[in-house]
């Protein structure tokens, strides 16, 4: 089974600030690494396919980079709407499994 | 819109069993798979297992394997999980998601369904 781990686990942040998450996987997987942006009592939604590939609807200060097995998403400029937990997740091979989460608070 | 629509919050004695649905609209259901995750209260996100909706092929999370059933039904566009022999520590939010899948593997889940709270309490 492939593990993810993801640094920071909280993070406490300023609006306009950067914010950079980390995911990194116990093997190799390519870019079969996906973001999901999980707000409070909400369900998660996909936030960047493949490790980069940006997702219509999501703005476009979210983006992510890596591959093999260290992954980056970036927020730059964070708003007050982004307070949520982020979580990555890989589809190389069965079975599937996220990243322990990154939960980002707004100052 | 493509939507996932799940049935509501059930709560179970430890040892009984659960079945939550999903329900699709918005795309061809059997064109596409369903999978399933699930949050323990202020955890992170498991994946359980996922089915095709084309022909029924299932793939379960070893862990799960022997208490877990995935169906579907295509004549109304909707798939089951049924989790037997339920004990505390599953108690949880429950989660379909579509995958999206090629010929010879799937990848990113998108859109997810509003998720199902199941408690299991004596």
């Amino acid at each position: 089974e492939i593990v993810l781990t993801q640094s920071p686990d909280f993070q406490s942040v300023t609006p306009k600030e950067k914010v950079t998450i980390t995911c990194r996987a116990s093997q190799s997987i390519g870019s079969s690494l996906h973001w999901y942006q999980q707000k409070p009592d909400q369900s998660p939604k996909l936030l960047i396919k493949y490790a980069s590939q940006s997702i219509s609807g999501v703005p476009s200060r979210f983006s992510g980079s890596g591959s093999g097995t260290d992954f980056t998403l970036t927020i730059n400029s964070l708003e007050a709407e982004d307070a949520a937990a982020y979580y990555c997740h890989q589809s190389s091979s069965l079975p599937f499994t996220f990243g322990g989460g990154t939960k980002v608070e707004i100052k | 819109q493509v939507q996932l629509v799940q049935s509501g919050a059930e709560v179970k004695k430890p040892g009984a069993s659960v079945k939550v649905s999903c329900k699709a609209s918005g795309y061809t259901f059997t064109s596409y798979g369903i999978s399933w995750v699930r949050q323990a209260p202020g955890q992170g996100l498991e994946w359980m297992g996922w089915i095709s909706a084309y022909n029924g092929n299932t793939n379960y999370a070893q862990k799960l394997q022997g208490r877990v059933t995935m169906t579907t039904d295509t004549s109304t566009s909707t798939a089951y999980m049924e989790l037997r022999s339920l004990r505390s520590d599953d108690t949880a939010v429950y989660y379909c998601a579509r995958p999206h899948c090629s010929s010879t593997s799937c990848s990113f889940f998108d859109p997810w369904g509003q998720g199902t709270l199941v408690t299991v309490s004596s």
